[in-house]
C-alpha cells in the first residue's frame, strides 16, 4: 500500500517552461518531506525538503509548496532546462522513523 | 565531504556465487541503509543500521546478509541469488533519525544475476 501518491508518471516540458509534480499522503504523522532527483544509472540526490510548519520553500529554480490541510505537496521547477531531465521522487517520513515512504516517481523530459 | 561511496559500480554474478557489496561514508553519520531499486521504481528499504546495530530488516530473504564492521562501513553479502534479484543496490546514510535528517545516497551497484 503506497503511502505517498505521486503524479504525473511522466511529463514533457519545453525549455524555459514550468514543471509541476504533485504528491499526496494520508499519514498525518509524516513530518518531513524531501524530494530526490535521480539521473539514469545514478543514486537519488536530495534536491530540496520541507517540514509541515512551512507552506513554501524555494531553492534556486526549485520550489516546494505544502498544503497541510489537503495533505498535498508539490515541486515546481521554474525555467526548466534540459539538464533537469531526470526522475523525481517525492518522499515522506515520520519524526522518529528511519523509513522513507517514496512516491512512484515522475520522469521529466525537458525539450530544447 | 558529503559522499557515500559504493563499490563495485557493476557486478555480474552467477546464482551459486558469493559476493559482497561495499559502502563507505566519512560524514560521521550514525545511520546507514541498504535499498534495492528496480527499473522505473522507487527505492525499497532493505536494512537500516543505527550506531552499528541492525535496527530494521524489512523481511529481506536470508540470501542477503548485511554487516556493519564500523561506523563508516556497511557491507551487503550476497549468496545464492536469483535472477529477479538483479537491480540497483543503493547505500545511504544519515546523521540519525529525527527532524530534518537528510539521507544521502551513493551511486549504487548495478547487480545482474545470471
Amino acid at each position: 500500500q503506497q503511502q505517498v501518491k505521486q503524479s504525473p508518471q511522466s511529463l514533457i516540458v519545453q525549455k524555459g517552461g514550468i514543471s509541476i509534480i504533485n504528491c499526496a499522503y494520508e499519514n498525518t504523522a509524516f513530518d518531513y518531506f524531501p524530494w530526490y532527483q535521480q539521473f539514469p544509472g545514478k543514486g537519488p540526490a536530495l534536491l530540496i525538503a520541507i517540514r509541515p510548519d512551512v507552506s513554501e520553500k524555494k531553492e534556486g529554480r526549485f520550489t516546494i509548496s505544502f498544503n497541510k490541510s489537503a495533505k498535498q505537496f508539490s515541486l515546481h521547477i521554474m525555467d526548466s532546462q534540459p539538464g533537469d531531465s531526470a526522475t523525481y521522487f517525492c518522499a515522506a517520513r515520520t519524526l522518529n522513523d528511519y523509513k522513507l515512504s517514496f512516491g512512484a516517481g515522475t520522469t521529466v523530459t525537458v525539450r530544447a | 565531504d558529503t559522499e557515500v561511496t559504493q563499490t563495485p559500480k557493476h557486478l555480474v554474478m552467477g546464482m551459486t556465487n558469493k559476493k559482497s557489496l561495499k559502502c563507505e561514508q566519512h560524514m560521521g553519520h550514525r545511520a546507514m541503509y541498504w535499498y534495492k531499486q528496480k527499473a522505473k521504481k522507487p527505492p525499497e528499504l532493505m536494512f537500516v543500521y543505527s550506531y552499528e546495530k541492525l535496527s530494521i530488516n524489512e523481511s529481506v530473504p536470508s540470501r542477503f546478509s548485511p554487516e556493519c564492521p564500523n561506523s563508516s562501513l556497511l557491507n551487503l553479502h550476497l549468496h545464492a541469488l536469483q535472477p529477479e534479484d538483479s537491480a540497483l543496490y543503493l547505500c545511504a546514510s544519515s546523521q540519525d533519525w529525527g527532524r530534518g535528517t537528510e539521507a544521502f545516497f551513493g551511486q549504487g551497484t548495478r547487480l545482474t544475476v545470471v
